[in-house]
């Protein structure tokens, strides 16, 4: 079964600190991905999103994305977060054929003033 | 554009009754799709809908179910609550003229609470 693995449950980091957030999934075949972002209180929103061309994408607030093929993977990174970035982070696929699209568990990242 | 809504945003429902969750989509959006989202499970997908209808199906049993109507509002209804229904209800719909393009966009969510 199609499956998204986000490696890191909750992450805390200080303000200028460098962020990057595991997504790895299982599935061959063409795939569209996706992180949203929850912010407290907030619906979740879409960050960056990737179907295809440069596998290096660039979302809303500095945040960046590259999708490595070979390694299914869709890592966030962002070079310096604020503490405005204390969110719950989402990576999600859209996996070939299927309409579903299969969510990570999510990723709770608090930055320290 | 107003975004998805989502109606009520809170409620508190017994064991044993039935609730009925609303969304309505943004104009134009033509997919709903919803999830049930909770600290430990996190989104888990339910159904979705596409012109009334039910287009695909998640691994929830029968007690959920929903529906679509022609102006694209949709509906979900939990019937015969148990307190592992607590949860976040989120609707989420999408333009998807394409098909392949599957952005979504969220609603605000329903915090369901079975005491």
């Amino acid at each position: 079964a199609q499956s998204v693995s986000q490696h890191n449950h909750h992450v805390i980091l200080s303000e200028a600190a460098s962020l990057e957030l595991g997504c790895n999934y299982s599935y061959g075949g063409t795939v569209n991905l996706f992180w949203y972002v929850q912010y407290p209180g907030q619906h979740l929103q879409l960050l960056l999103k990737y179907f295809s061309g440069d596998p290096l994408v660039k979302g809303i607030k500095g945040f960046e994305a590259e999708f490595i093929k070979s390694k299914f993977s869709f890592n966030l990174r962002k070079p310096s977060v604020q503490w405005s970035d204390t969110a719950e982070y989402f990576c999600a696929v859209h996996a070939g054929n299927n309409r579903k699209l299969i969510w990570g568990l999510g990723t709770s990242l608090a930055v320290n003033p | 554009k107003a975004g998805v809504t989502q109606t009520p945003r809170y409620l508190i429902k017994t064991r044993g009754q039935q609730v009925t969750l609303s969304c309505s989509p943004i104009s134009g959006h033509r997919s709903v799709s919803w999830y049930q989202q909770t600290p430990g499970q996190g989104l888990q997908f339910l159904f979705e809908y596409f012109s009334e209808t039910q287009r695909n199906k998640g691994n929830f049993p029968g007690r959920f179910s929903g529906r679509q109507f022609s102006n694209s509002r949709s509906e979900m209804n939990v019937s015969t609550l148990e307190l592992g229904d607590s949860a976040l209800y989120l609707c989420a719909s999408s333009l998807d003229t394409s098909g392949d393009s599957y952005e979504q966009y969220f609603g605000p969510g329903t915090r369901l609470t079975v005491t």
